[in-house]
């Protein structure tokens, strides 16, 4: 089956611009998760979606963050306006919805603010 | 609520001796829990994972863990350490089902192989 796929695989972007992530999970994955790397840190949550309806967002900052889910496929997530500390890898991953039916993550983006 | 610690930032071991990354949790339900592996600029590799089966789950690369529920443990071991193991891993926790089932990753381990 084809994997979880992400786009740009890079973005360098100057503080306080936009920018957008884009996320097409697997087909049929009804849940949906943004997480945040920071270098040398493990992912955090950031928000996590049931089809197109927010389950989690208790750590997405959303004086700037914003993520949404249409029709429960795809995803996509902004950041306006970007921080330094913003800079880190945003992975994508999706699931059927269970711990016991696994996790695919994609391959990230990852975002340089300069 | 859940957590997961990791209780070495970083691991060096020579080729051919044996890998053992520790990893404790804390877990309000009955816990899921997983190893991911990062190598450097890629994603994260799926090891194995326990999810309320046998206890010893063995993965993929040699590699196998054991659930302690005792000990809230589920430290990750290999025989013999390759070249190729050097990379990241992250332990993972996953608590509840359905929508209450996000996964909360450790701080992760620096698995370092020398020659």
């Amino acid at each position: 089956e084809a994997g979880v796929a992400q786009s740009p695989r890079y973005k360098i972007i100057e503080k306080r611009q936009s920018v957008a992530f884009w996320c097409n999970p697997i087909s049929g994955h009804a849940t949906l998760y943004w997480y945040q790397q920071i270098l040398g840190q493990g992912p955090k949550l950031l928000i996590q979606f049931q089809n197109n309806g927010v389950v989690d967002d208790s750590q997405l900052p959303k004086d700037r963050f914003s993520a949404e889910r249409l029709k429960g496929v795809d995803s996509t997530l902004k950041i306006q306006p970007a921080k330094l500390e913003d800079s880190a890898v945003y992975l994508c991953a999706s699931s059927l919805g269970t711990p016991r039916q696994g996790y695919t993550f994609g391959s990230g983006t990852r975002l340089t603010v300069v | 609520a859940q957590s997961v610690t990791q209780l070495d930032s970083h691991v060096s071991v020579s080729e051919g001796t044996p890998v053992l990354l520790r990893c404790n949790y804390s877990s309000s339900y009955s816990p899921s829990l997983f190893w991911y592996v990062q190598h450097p600029n890629k994603g994260l590799q799926l090891l194995l994972k326990y999810t309320s089966a046998a206890t010893l789950v063995k993965g993929i690369n040699g590699f196998e863990a054991e659930f302690k529920k005792s000990e809230t443990s589920f430290h990750l071991t290999k025989p013999s350490a390759h070249m190729s193991d050097a990379a990241e891993y992250f332990c993972v926790v996953s608590g509840g089902t359905g929508t209450a089932s996000k996964l909360t990753f450790g701080t992760g381990t620096r698995l370092q192989v020398t020659l």
